[in-house]
């Protein structure tokens, strides 16, 4: 069955750096694009990063951009998200979400547990 | 920050209908598909609808969902208690190259 494991997450100091991971497993990985978004505590879902398949086109949120980088490894069945910078506003929960090939829309049919980023002193 | 907005929160009594409204603007919702989420309480999002109106895998056909323009909407009918959850829309945006979601509603069974 496909499975999407984050991890990576942890307590980080503002300005500091952090790698979240998603192992994928259950599917062809390197046949779907792929998304990190993340859920402020209370608060809604922001969409962070997009990647396609050979990770030669990605997109980002403004809010990120300069901070953050989408990656992915299609040989570890992986993909990474690189944070620096790191805010207080940074704080959430962090998913990884696989964009659905059945349909044109920007959709994602299957998500990770996430992982908790806390960004404190 | 959300592009998209929904209302806060919905409610009705079990066996009765709510409906949802997102409304976004020729860049994202006109342009481009809608797809429409369910997050219950401690878990991650699950797809409901894609492509504005088709049910995603295993989905009920108690949800249902339109767009026209640059407003969308999901309808849920026969309420259950089961069905108490947050729930988003969500697009692409043509003008940021991103995606987007929206604010998120809370769906309460009375």
């Amino acid at each position: 069955q496909v499975q999407l494991v984050e991890s990576g997450g942890g307590l980080v100091k503002p300005g500091g750096s952090l790698r979240l991971s998603c192992a994928a497993s259950g599917f062809t990985f390197s046949d779907y694009n792929m998304t990190w978004i993340r859920q402020a505590p209370g608060k809604g879902l922001e969409w962070l990063s997009y990647i396609v398949t050979s990770g030669t086109t990605i997109y980002n949120a403004n809010s990120v951009k300069g901070r953050f980088t989408i990656s992915r490894d299609n040989a570890k069945n992986s993909l990474y998200l690189q944070m620096n910078s790191l805010r207080a506003e940074d704080t959430a929960v962090y998913y990884c979400a696989r964009r659905a090939t059945v349909t044109m829309s920007h959709c994602f049919d299957f998500w990770g547990q996430g992982t908790m980023v806390t960004v404190s002193s | 920050q959300s592009v998209l907005t929904q209302p806060p929160s919905v409610s009705a009594a079990p066996g009765q209908k709510v409906t949802i409204s997102c409304s976004g603007s020729n860049s994202n919702i006109r342009d481009n598909y809608v797809s429409w989420y369910q997050q219950l309480p401690g878990t991650a999002p699950k797809l409901l609808i894609y492509e504005n109106k088709k049910r995603h895998s295993g989905i009920p056909d108690r949800f249902s969902a339109s767009k026209s323009g640059a407003s969308a909407t999901l309808g849920i009918t026969g309420l259950q208690t089961g069905d108490e959850a947050d729930y988003y829309c969500g697009t692409w945006d043509s003008s940021l190259t991103a995606g987007v979601f929206g604010t998120g509603t809370r769906v309460t069974v009375l």
